[in-house]
């Protein structure tokens, strides 16, 4: 079946720098999602991407789809203590677009 | 409701229990989904309900595990004999339903279970 990895499993880094997790389907996905998932909390909805190559950015967060659609990029920059939380990417099944197969999260602590 | 809400928020049984974990959706949302996440992991799919109908039970683990929606609102999803194994994140979501690719899942809060 189809499986959503990232890379890396944990983020340490210091506030302001900037740093890319990255999201492998073994399977070409017709979209991914990212969803941040605050300490404590339950998983948001970021974005959406679903053209072959597509870049979206939000204000510091920059969100890209890869050509052959099987692997995609978050990349944050100046990072702030705001950024702490869990990035999950899920892609979905091939036939059944409502059934998302979530990535194990990359965890992102940030010193101050 | 402004959002998904869940209930109970944390429940500790003891095995061999059943347990009844309740989820409201956004007012309007035709699409429901429930989802289990363990500690360090990214939720994985359960069920999915379009209005009352269950779609897809493909992702509950065994017979032991049920869900329903009989009104096309609140759902219910319910674990006969808990098992230790069972304890984990139990997360509902919703959304509009009305367009699978497009459709932005809102998560709720979560259920923590833990079987003694």
């Amino acid at each position: 079946g189809q499986q959503v990895m990232q890379i890396p499993q944990y983020q340490h880094v210091q506030e302001g720098e900037d740093f890319t997790t990255y999201c492998n389907s073994s399977t070409t996905l017709s979209n991914i999602q990212w969803y941040k998932q605050r300490p404590g909390g339950h998983p948001v909805f970021l974005i959406q991407l679903v053209k072959s190559g597509e870049v979206k950015k939000q204000k510091r967060l920059t969100f890209q789809f890869g050509e052959a659609k099987k692997n995609s990029s978050l990349h944050i920059t100046a990072t702030q203590t705001t950024d702490v939380g869990t990035y999950f990417c899920a892609g979905p099944y091939l036939s059944n677009d409502y059934k998302l197969s979530f990535g194990a999260g990359t965890t992102v602590t940030v010193r101050a | 409701g402004a959002g998904v809400s869940q209930s109970p928020r944390y429940k500790v049984t003891k095995r061999g229990q059943d347990v009844a974990l309740r989820c409201d959706p956004i007012s309007g949302h035709v699409s429901l989904y429930w989802y289990r996440q363990a500690l360090g992991q990214g939720p994985e799919f359960l069920t999915y309900f379009n209005y009352e109908a269950q779609q897809d039970k493909s992702g509950l683990p065994n017979d032991r595990f049920s869900a329903e929606r009989p009104e096309g609102s609140i759902s219910t999803l319910t674990i006969q004999r808990t098992e230790q194994r069972d304890s984990a994140m139990y997360r509902c979501a919703s959304s509009r339903g009305d367009s699978y690719s497009t459709d932005t899942q809102y998560f709720g809060p979560g259920t923590r279970l833990t079987v003694l």
